[in-house]
């Protein structure tokens, strides 16, 4: 099974700031099927990226993914209001499962 | 494009069984991943397994092997998870989601069922 640690836990910015979110893998990620959502409160997730670094439809291009084995990065370039919200790492191969969370909040 | 629906809230006793629906309209839904993912309150996110639709094919977290069934019936593109012998831990919503052909990344998710364990 492979395990997803996310750091850091809470991410304090302000609008406008680059945000940098990290998602590490207990053991390498195949096909690179590793994805982010992003959540807000009381809403279901939304997929912001997969393969790694294909942004999911309609998905600004603030957002940015990369990485590739064990180590992968979620960028979104100039935070707006409307990014205040929690993100989740996935690994999509074998037996999916999630990291933990980010949160990023409001300095 | 597809929209998934999703069975309404559950209040549940210890030991009981529940069976959430999620319901496809719309978009492709034959040879489609379905994932079923929790959350429990102020927690996070939570794959419990999926399936892929005409194949019949299931995969299960090891946690929840043996507790958890994931059906699909193809005449109504309905998608089911069944899970017994409930625990107050259970208490959480429930998602499903469709992925990306046969691949179990979750692109268009239900609404949530939320369901609650208690005595």
């Amino acid at each position: 099974e492979i395990v997803l640690t996310q750091s850091p836990g809470t991410l304090s910015l302000s609008p406008g700031e680059r945000a940098s979110l990290s998602c590490r893998a207990s053991q390498s990620v195949i096909s690179n099927y590793l994805a982010w959502y992003q959540q807000k409160p009381g809403q279901a997730p939304r997929l912001l990226i997969y393969g790694t670094s294909s942004r999911a439809a309609g998905i600004p291009d603030r957002f940015s993914g990369s990485g590739s084995g064990t180590d992968f990065t979620l960028t979104i370039s100039r935070l707006e209001p409307e990014d205040f919200a929690v993100y989740y790492c996935q690994q999509y191969g074998n037996s999916p499962g999630f990291g933990p969370g980010t949160k990023v909040d409001i300095k | 494009q597809v929209h998934l629906v999703q069975s309404g809230a559950e209040v549940k006793k210890p030991g009981s069984s529940v069976k959430v629906s999620c319901k496809a309209s719309g978009g492709s839904f034959s040879n489609y991943a379905f994932s079923w993912v929790r959350q429990a309150p102020g927690q996070g996110l939570e794959w419990l397994g999926g399936i892929i639709t005409i194949l019949g094919t299931t995969s299960y977290a090891q946690k929840f092997q043996g507790r958890a069934t994931i059906t699909t019936d193809e005449s109504t593109r309905t998608v089911y998870m069944e899970l017994s012998s409930l625990r107050s831990e259970d208490t959480a919503v429930y998602y499903c989601a469709r992925g990306i052909r046969e691949v179990a990344v979750a692109v268009v998710w239900g609404q949530g069922t939320p369901v609650t364990v208690s005595s």
